[in-house]
This record gives structure tokens, sequence and C-alpha cells, in this order.
């Protein structure tokens, strides 16, 4: 596609429910990074992708949180059990190859209720 | 780690006002350095970056100069417009450890500018 393609673009849930989060990435890019925005936190890691293995999950704030991507291309982020904290903006990003620009798409703002 | 500081906003400036809007860094050797924009109801999207030491990114009438004696990389534009009203964000990329190339974010500084 022509960007970074995140869906779905609002999600309201109920805690204690799960909830899926996908990211297309632009193809062709090898690396994709997912972040998430709180108000007042700036952008905070999550996981980064490097085809379809993660050499870093680093940033997962929990077990609840986990992240998969198939084929070297699309990415699902999800988190079990949501609770109010998960709320924010979950951003993701892709490039071509780990040293170049970084695309991001437009997020999915989560709201958990 | 790596981290990134960034001035705290919320910055607000008149329009044609000059613009610094200030970024620390603490990285291992020789980071990449970014300045991304994200504009109201937009995506982030890189505005401008900076690979080595005394390098000068510049984009829009924005430039920022790659410190390595005093780790910074300060965003400065002469004479800002209305347009340029969105929150920036100072990033840092540094030399993979393995295969890790994680981009490390500041927390954003919101300017706004006045006609």
């Amino acid at each position: 596609g022509a960007g970074v393609s995140q869906s779905p673009s609002n999600k309201v849930t109920e805690k204690g429910k799960d909830v899926e989060l996908r990211c297309d990435p632009i193809s062709g890019h090898t690396a994709l990074y997912w972040y998430r925005q709180s108000l007042g936190q700036g952008l905070e890691f999550l996981i980064y992708f490097q085809g379809n293995s993660a050499p870093d999950k680093s940033g997962l704030p929990s077990d609840r949180f986990s992240a998969e991507r198939t084929g070297g291309s699309v990415s699902t982020l999800t988190i079990q059990r949501t609770q109010q904290e998960d709320s924010a903006v979950y951003l993701c990003a892709s490039s071509f190859f780990e040293q170049t620009e970084a695309f991001f798409g437009q997020g999915t703002r989560l709201t958990v209720v | 780690g790596d981290s990134v500081t960034q001035m705290e906003g919320p910055v607000t400036l008149s329009e044609e006002a000059f613009l610094t809007i200030n970024c620390t860094y603490t990285a291992t050797g020789y980071p990449s350095l970014f300045w991304y924009v994200q504009y109201p109801g937009e995506g982030l999207q890189l505005l401008l970056k900076a690979t080595k030491a005394d390098d000068k990114g510049s984009n829009k009438g924005f430039e920022a100069t790659y410190r390595k004696e005093t780790t910074s990389f300060h965003l400065e534009k002469g004479s800002v417009q209305v347009s340029d009203s969105a929150v920036y964000f100072c990033a840092l990329r540094s030399p993979p450890r393995g295969s890790n190339y994680k981009l490390t974010f500041g927390k954003g500084t919101l300017l706004t500018v006045n006609p």
C-alpha cells in the first residue's frame, strides 16, 4: 500500500476484554515497530520486528501484551484482559532497512471503559 | 540505556518568531538523530535527520545540527508560521547491538504559533 495502515482506527472495549490491533506495513519493509503514545508520556517503545522475529520485546509492559508478525508483513498486537491504563494511541511504523527512515501509521486509539 | 530529553512544552510563539526546541541524548557510540513532527490529527512524519557528528539536517526551514561534544540536536527555525503548530519529537537510533535498531523518542514538545 501507499503507507502504513492500522486498524481499527478507534476501539472502545470493556475492561477485562481482549483486543487485537493490526498493522499493515509498507510493502517490502523488513523492520516493523510498535509504540504506545499516552498523554504526557511521549512515545513508549513496545516491540520491534526484523522479518518475523522480534529481537527486542523489552518494551512490552506486561505478559498481557503480545505481538506477532507473519510472512514478514502484517503484525498483530494483542492485549489480553485489558485495563484502563492500557488506554492510549498505539502506533505502528515500518522501514525498508533498519537504518532508514521509519514511516508511521495513523495509530489505533484504544479506550478501555 | 538510550534516552532522549527534550524541552517541556507547551511552547507558544507569535508568527515570524524564532524557534528553538532543545534536545539532548544519552546513547552508546554514534547514534543517528531525528526530528519527527505530528500535525493535529495526523501521524508522525520525519522532519529531518543527521547521521554523524557535525551533520546538519534541514527541511521546511527547520534545521538541527548533530553536536557530539554536547550530545545535543536542537531544532531551530528562523521564522515560524501558524502552520508549524504541531508536536515535535526528538529521536535517536543507536548503532545496532545484535540486530536491534530500536528508535528511542523524547516526550514531545507541543508548539502553538499564533497569528
